[in-house]
């Protein structure tokens, strides 16, 4: 069973808020990633992270911002919020060493910005 | 460049109906495949696996066979319940790439009873 976490699950926020979208991982993995699943489903990447203090973009540009200080730790950052950042985000995290590269995903967090 | 191709959804079928999800993929050398499932309201779970040709991964009565020759990844189950309602997404990943997946855009699996 994957220990990842993400808090919180739903947030209403309004337009031009600060907000901070928690992942933890306990299962001491080195990689981290950060998808926004639009209504269609599909899935984007926005954010990933090979370890601590490393973090690059991903596929969809994005106006949020992620920092990884510590190896369980991957939070992502709306400066400010807007109505086209209404989403479901989910986290991710796999283990490089494992050659596997499979990845175990969060539960997610719908955000709506109203 | 990498991709994965699956059928387009909905697919709505009666239980116990016999169920494939067809998946494509493009790959510039030997990729491992995998399908993830995501159920209502949470986050997506690894389904199964395949890390190399011929390769057949398998769980909860869901299989699927790596076929190079005909580059895909096709899933499939016998008799599908209602709780197998889902979102199921075909993926791949590329050795080299850090780990990082390519998914294709998801199926949604209605079963009714």
């Amino acid at each position: 069973e994957a220990d990842i976490y993400q808090t919180p699950r739903y947030l209403v926020i309004g337009t031009g808020k600060k907000i901070t979208l928690e992942c933890s991982q306990t299962m001491g993995h080195d990689k981290m990633y950060w998808y926004q699943q639009d209504p269609g489903m599909e899935l984007h990447l926005i954010h990933y992270s090979y370890g601590v203090n490393s973090t690059e973009k991903g596929d969809l540009s994005s106006e949020s911002t992620v920092s990884r200080i510590r190896t369980e730790h991957f939070p992502l950052t709306l400066e400010s919020a807007r109505p086209s950042h209404t989403s479901q985000y989910l986290c991710a995290s796999s283990a490089s060493l494992s050659g596997r590269y499979e990845q175990y995903f969060g539960p997610g967090t719908r955000l709506t910005v109203t | 460049g990498n991709s994965v191709t699956q059928m387009e959804g909905p697919v709505t079928l009666s239980e116990e109906a016999f169920l494939t999800i067809n998946c494509t993929y493009t790959a510039t050398g030997y990729p491992s495949l995998f399908w993830y499932v995501q159920y209502p309201g949470e986050g997506l779970q690894l389904l199964l696996k395949a890390t190399k040709a011929d390769d057949k991964g398998s769980n909860k009565g869901f299989e699927a066979t790596y076929r190079k020759e005909t580059t895909s990844f096709h899933l499939e189950k016998g008799s599908v319940q209602v709780s197998d309602s889902a979102v199921y997404f075909c993926a791949l990943s590329m050795r080299g790439s850090q780990g990082n997946l390519i998914f294709g855009k998801g199926t949604k699996l209605s079963v009714k009873p």
